[in-house]
């Protein structure tokens, strides 16, 4: 079970989007539609914006929004925010009741 | 609305087991069909699921840290607890204690507790 793969960084201004990769392969990613996306402020605690690859829970932004195609899921951020920016983590189901986390990605909104 | 508290001490002795405890407050561990999760987060490093309960009592695990970890519910303190047993340096980190309304995903999240793993 290795975890999911992020981009390190990405960046963006305000106004515009921009899209987190994460890719796994077809045991966990591509495998199931059980996908979830974290928002994580520096010292604070994950907050769920994103589960079951496209899902928003009560009270996230329609500016979040979520997608796969194969072994590949997105997270999409339009009308980007300086409140946007902080760490971002996919996670997937992995089978025999797991999952397993991407390893991050930093959004800087310049 | 649900509330999660995570307690238990900030130092632990190389080998010794790790106990933590999360509190759940405005509602019941045991309504509703809800499992309850341990995420740990290195400091400067990326999220790592530990394992759940759900409220049958039935447990899951990570695979690499099955052998050392156990968790275990008390609804008469509507609290579920962490223990991982001979601990490293490597153990070092933020546990986090939620809340799964499904096996996939967690909407709920403790503020996390530092444990930090020294002689």
């Amino acid at each position: 079970q290795s975890a999911l793969t992020q981009p390190a960084s990405v960046s963006g201004s305000p106004g515009q989007s921009i899209t987190i990769s994460c890719t796994g392969t077809s045991s966990d990613v591509g495998g199931y539609n059980y996908v979830s996306w974290y928002q994580q402020h520096p010292g604070k605690a994950p907050k769920l914006m994103i589960y079951d690859v496209s899902k928003r829970p009560s009270g996230v932004s329609n500016r979040f929004s979520g997608s796969k195609s194969g072994n590949t899921a997105s997270l999409t951020i339009s009308g980007l925010q300086a409140e946007d920016e902080a760490d971002y983590y996919c996670c997937s189901y992995a089978g025999s009741s797991t999952v397993v986390f991407g390893g991050g990605t930093k959004l800087t909104v310049l | 609305q649900v509330q999660l508290q995570e307690s238990g001490p900030g130092l632990v002795k190389p080998s010794q087991t790790l106990s933590l405890t999360c509190t759940v407050s405005g509602g019941s561990i045991s309504s509703g069909s809800y499992y309850w999760s341990w995420i740990r987060q290195p400091a400067g490093k990326g999220l790592e699921w530990i394992g759940r309960i759900y409220t049958s009592g039935s447990t899951n695990y990570n695979p690499s840290l099955k052998s050392r970890v156990t968790i275990s519910v008390d609804t008469s303190k509507n609290q579920f607890s962490l223990k991982l047993s001979s601990v490293t340096a490597a153990d070092t980190a933020v546990y986090y204690c939620a809340r799964a309304p499904r096996e996939r995903y967690m909407d709920v999240w403790g503020k996390g507790t530092t444990v930090t793993v020294s002689s």
